[in-house]
């Protein structure tokens, strides 16, 4: 069964912490994406990487890097977190050949900053 | 024109109501669209593909009118499981990451 999993579910971080969100997919899918999604906005694409090593900027990077050193894990980094970065981040795959394809996404990591 | 457009709602459908969600894009050139359902509190899971004119699987029927630029979502014989949100997604263009539209959100009342 195909499965996308998120490291956390809650995290509850202080301003100015550096904070890590963990993603892996056990699909050997290419592409990896990360989103946050918040009430009124919908879902907006943060970062995505089609290959390993690889990251492209999506619509919101601004206070976020990522991380792609193996094909299955996509890490997304807040490295200091603000107050408009509480969030639900959701983290998707989906298998190569352009970006057409189904997305698989994990449950989900809600982050609170205080 | 916004990228993906979609009708927030709510839409309060009485069981075995039929119902129909429109959503409006602006690529003239995008090729595929997708409906994604949403339950509350979890993460979005592909409903259907929408390649062509349309797709119709049991209940649900997708419809794409290029002509007008928008895709449509019936669902006959409403289900309270049925109760979610339904997510538009489209591809901007050939190898650029699907565009979500906001959503629609589908109560069903017994």
């Amino acid at each position: 069964d195909v499965k996308v999993t998120q490291s956390s579910r809650y995290l509850v971080k202080r301003t100015g912490e550096k904070v890590f969100l963990e993603c892996v997919q056990d699909m050997d899918h290419e592409n990896m994406f990360w989103y946050r999604q918040d009430p009124g906005l919908g879902l907006r694409l943060i970062y995505f990487s089609y290959d390993v090593k690889m990251k492209e900027k999506g619509d919101i990077p601004e206070g976020y890097s990522v991380s792609r050193e193996k094909k299955e894990r996509f890490s997304l980094i807040l490295e200091s977190a603000s107050t408009n970065q509480t969030s639900m981040y959701l983290c998707a795959s989906s298998f190569g050949g352009g970006a057409s394809g189904e997305l698989f996404f994990g449950e989900g990591s809600r982050l609170t900053v205080l | 024109r916004k990228e993906v457009e979609q009708d927030p709602g709510p839409f309060n459908v009485p069981e075995g109501a039929t119902v129909a969600f429109n959503c409006t894009y602006s690529n003239s050139a995008s090729q595929s669209f997708f409906w994604y359902r949403q339950d509350c509190r979890k993460e979005p899971k592909l409903l259907m593909s929408v390649y062509s004119s349309g797709n119709e699987d049991g209940r649900f029927t997708a419809q794409l009118n290029r002509a007008s630029q928008y895709i449509s979502l019936l669902i006959r014989d409403s289900k309270l499981s049925d109760s979610a949100t339904y997510l538009c997604v489209v591809p901007l263009s050939g190898n650029t990451p699907l565009v979500f539209g906001k959503g629609t959100r589908l109560s069903v009342i017994a």
